[in-house]
């Protein structure tokens, strides 16, 4: 089945550690999105990526970095410059960006 | 103003009613808009894409006023299952190239 796999599904940090969240998509899309959703709250873009080798920052980019080496893989790091990353994040992709997007079932990032 | 805005609601209503949710955005040269639907602590789902003539899909009309910039989500015949957060989406064609989410309209269908 062609999907978006998120994994861990619950991630712990401690302090001053970055993590690492792993997104894969096998639906052969261009663009990728991870977003962070606090509770009772909305979508907030960190950042996002049209093409292979490049990505832009979305509306809250400090303190997260990402890398787009293959089509398939968006992984995103928490660094310890995040000082308040306890949160639920969303990976999306979709063939183009204004083409509707397709979610994993999410990472939920805790602190130690 | 935002980009997308919702009545964040909760809107309560009995099964079997009808409920319509409105939407407005910010830019006139939007041309790409979704519903999608969240449950709680679960990932946004797409409902259905929004056309310029209107679309339905079962129980769900969508509909786009490009005059007054919104757009509406009608549910017809409400069943308890439909309970979750209905997420307004939009193109903004200038600045930052990605949909813009709006922050959902809460939908709780009661016995």
């Amino acid at each position: 089945d062609g999907g978006i796999t998120q994994s861990p599904k619950y991630l712990f940090r401690k302090e001053g550690q970055n993590v690492t969240l792993s997104c894969e998509q096998n639906l052969n899309h261009d663009a990728m999105y991870w977003y962070r959703q606090d509770p009772g709250q909305g979508l907030r873009l960190i950042y996002y990526s049209q093409i292979v080798n490049d990505f832009q920052k979305g509306d809250i980019a400090e303190g997260y970095s990402v890398s787009r080496e293959k089509k398939e893989s968006f992984p995103l790091t928490v660094t310890s410059a995040q000082k308040n990353p306890t949160a639920f994040y969303l990976c999306a992709s979709s063939p183009g960006v204004n083409q509707p997007q397709h979610f994993g079932d999410g990472t939920r990032l805790s602190i130690l | 103003r935002k980009e997308v805005e919702q009545d964040p609601g909760p809107f309560n209503v009995p099964e079997g009613a009808t409920v319509a949710f409105n939407c407005t955005y910010s830019n006139s040269a939007s041309q790409s808009f979704f519903w999608y639907r969240q449950d709680c602590r679960k990932e946004p789902k797409l409902l259905m894409s929004v056309y310029s003539s209107g679309n339905e899909d079962g129980r769900f009309t969508a509909q786009l006023n490009r005059a007054s910039q919104y757009i509406s989500l009608l549910i017809r015949d409400s069943k308890l299952s439909d309970s979750a957060t209905y997420l307004c989406v939009v193109n903004m064609p200038t600045g930052r190239r990605a949909l813009t989410f709006g922050s959902g309209t809460r939908l709780q269908v009661q016995p």
